[in-house]
C-alpha cells in the first residue's frame, strides 16, 4: 500500500493565483483531513471529510475549498493565493472501528510558497 | 480557547540517556491522546497512544504517562538514539468532537553524541 500520497511536494505561487493540492489514499479510509503547518508550529485543521460527498470546516478554512467525490481522493483548492497561505500542507486519513481507528496516517506534505 | 500545549519547545539529551517530553492539556473532555514524531521534511508518524481511562502505556522504548488530575501527559524515550532526533507532538481528541485531533506546537528533541 502506498498509504497517503500528496502532490505536488513543492510549489511556488504568485499572489492571486489558484491551485489544487492533491491527496489520495489507498487504505479505504472514510475520514480524510487537511492540515497546515507553519514554521515551528503545530498542525491546524483546515477541512475534513467523514466520507465521500461530505466535507466540513476545521479551524482555519478561510481561503480554501475541498471536495470529496470519491473515498480515495480529497483535493484542497486554494483560490486567490495570499502570502499568509505560505505553509506546509499535510493530508491525513484514518479508518473507523477497530484498534488504531483514531490514529491518523499522514502524507509526506506539500510545501507551498506564495510570493 | 482550550488546546494542547507543550512545556518546552526544545530538549537536548545525550545519546543513551532517557528523554522526557511533556504536554499539558486543558480540555477535561479529552478522552484520547496520541504522540507523533515528525522528522525534518516528513509528515508526522504515530508513536503511541493512550486512552483517558489509562494512566500508563508502554511501547518499544517509549512510555506514555497520563495524569488526568493535573491534565498532563508525558512521553518517555528510553536509551535515546540519534534517530530519535525529531519534533514530537502530542495531540488530543475531545469526546464528541467528531474525533478531530488537536495538536500542540511540538518539542524539538536533539540527541547529542
Amino acid at each position: 500500500n502506498a498509504g497517503v500520497t500528496q502532490t505536488p511536494k513543492f510549489r511556488i505561487l504568485k499572489i492571486g493565483q489558484s491551485m489544487t493540492l492533491q491527496c489520495a489514499q489507498d487504505m479505504n479510509h472514510n475520514y480524510m483531513y487537511w492540515y497546515r503547518q507553519d514554521p515551528g508550529m503545530g498542525l491546524k485543521l483546515i477541512y475534513y471529510s467523514v466520507g465521500a460527498g461530505i466535507t466540513d470546516k476545521g479551524e482555519v478554512p478561510n481561503g480554501y475549498n475541498v471536495s470529496r467525490s470519491t473515498t480515495e481522493d480529497f483535493p484542497l483548492r486554494l483560490e486567490l493565493a495570499a502570502p499568509s497561505q505560505t505553509s506546509v500542507y499535510f493530508c491525513a486519513s484514518r479508518g473507523t472501528g477497530g484498534p488504531g481507528a483514531n490514529v491518523l496516517t499522514f502524507g509526506a506534505g506539500s510545501r507551498l510558497t506564495v510570493l | 480557547g482550550e488546546s494542547v500545549g507543550l512545556h518546552l519547545p526544545t530538549l537536548s539529551v545525550q545519546e543513551g540517556d532517557n528523554s522526557i517530553i511533556n504536554c499539558a492539556y486543558s480540555n477535561s473532555a479529552s478522552d484520547y491522546f496520541i504522540w507523533y514524531k515528525q522528522e525534518s521534511g516528513k509528515g508526522p508518524q504515530f508513536i503511541i497512544d493512550i486512552r483517558s481511562n489509562m494512566d500508563k502505556r508502554q511501547g518499544q522504548r517509549v512510555t506514555v504517562l497520563l495524569n488526568k488530575t493535573v491534565k498532563h501527559l508525558s512521553l518517555q524515550i528510553a536509551a535515546t538514539q540519534p534517530g530519535d532526533s525529531a519534533v514530537y507532538f502530542c495531540a488530543e481528541i475531545v469526546s464528541g468532537s467528531a474525533r478531530q485531533l488537536t495538536f500542540g506546537s511540538g518539542t524539538q528533541l536533539t540527541v547529542l553524541p
